[in-house]
């Protein structure tokens, strides 16, 4: 059992179209990071939200994390070709161990 | 600017064969961590480090051995490799703080025939 549920698996889209992936649990966390990971390398983080309700935005990309601190999502707006990969998210249940989803891979094409 | 560096980056064993996945940082992390990631799984974590001389299993860690004798070298070892092991395998290191970013190499790609 995933302790972090992410949805949709798999998306893909036309360059332009808007996407929105989502991490849920039924735990609470003290933080949740977001990282994309491209062919061939590994994870890199895009990401940390900690405050309950908390919004961040990197350029076009929009994350959320819940009130409750038991959900995020990823937004992105006017997604481009070189948003295509595998996006994880990453939760801190109280120790230093991160608990991984199992990823969405994202596809745009051009 | 090296990060994590992992090596080998393949390498396809017969079952039964052993062989050491090297990892080392070059940004004084004192946390450092094994992963396997299989298709569709996500990130499984294999071992953790919190600092030289101290390691702990996560959950995945029947088959794999780890050391920590320094805060920059973080080795994997299998000893009897099975074609359940077969994955692509990431170190990654993080420092202090619980929000600190995981920073991770480029994987090594492992296959047991």
């Amino acid at each position: 059992t995933q302790l972090l549920e992410q949805s949709p698996q798999f998306l893909s889209i036309q360059e332009g179209e808007n996407l929105t992936v989502y991490c849920n649990s039924s735990s609470v966390f003290s933080s949740l990071q977001w990282y994309r990971q491209e062919p061939g390398e590994g994870p890199v983080l895009l990401v940390t939200v900690v405050t309950g309700g908390e919004v961040k935005k990197l350029k076009r990309l929009t994350f959320q994390f819940g009130d409750a601190r038991k959900d995020s999502s990823l937004h992105i707006t006017a997604a481009q070709p070189g948003d295509t990969g595998l996006y994880l998210c990453a939760a801190d249940p109280l120790d230093y161990k991160l608990s991984f989803g199992a990823g969405t891979t994202v596809t745009v094409r051009a | 600017n090296a990060g994590v560096t992992q090596t080998p980056k393949f390498r396809i064993l017969k079952i039964g064969q052993s062989m050491t996945l090297q990892c080392t940082q070059d940004m004084n992390h004192n946390y450092m961590y094994w992963y396997r990631q299989d298709p569709g799984m996500g990130l499984k974590l294999i071992y953790y480090s919190v600092g030289a001389g101290i390691t702990d299993k996560g959950e995945v860690p029947n088959g794999y051995n780890v050391s920590r004798s320094t805060t920059e070298d973080f080795p994997l070892r299998l000893e009897l490799a099975a074609p359940s092991q077969t994955s692509v395998y990431f170190c990654a290191s993080a420092g202090t703080g619980i929000d600190q970013p995981q920073h991770f190499g480029d994987g090594t790609r492992l296959s047991i025939l």
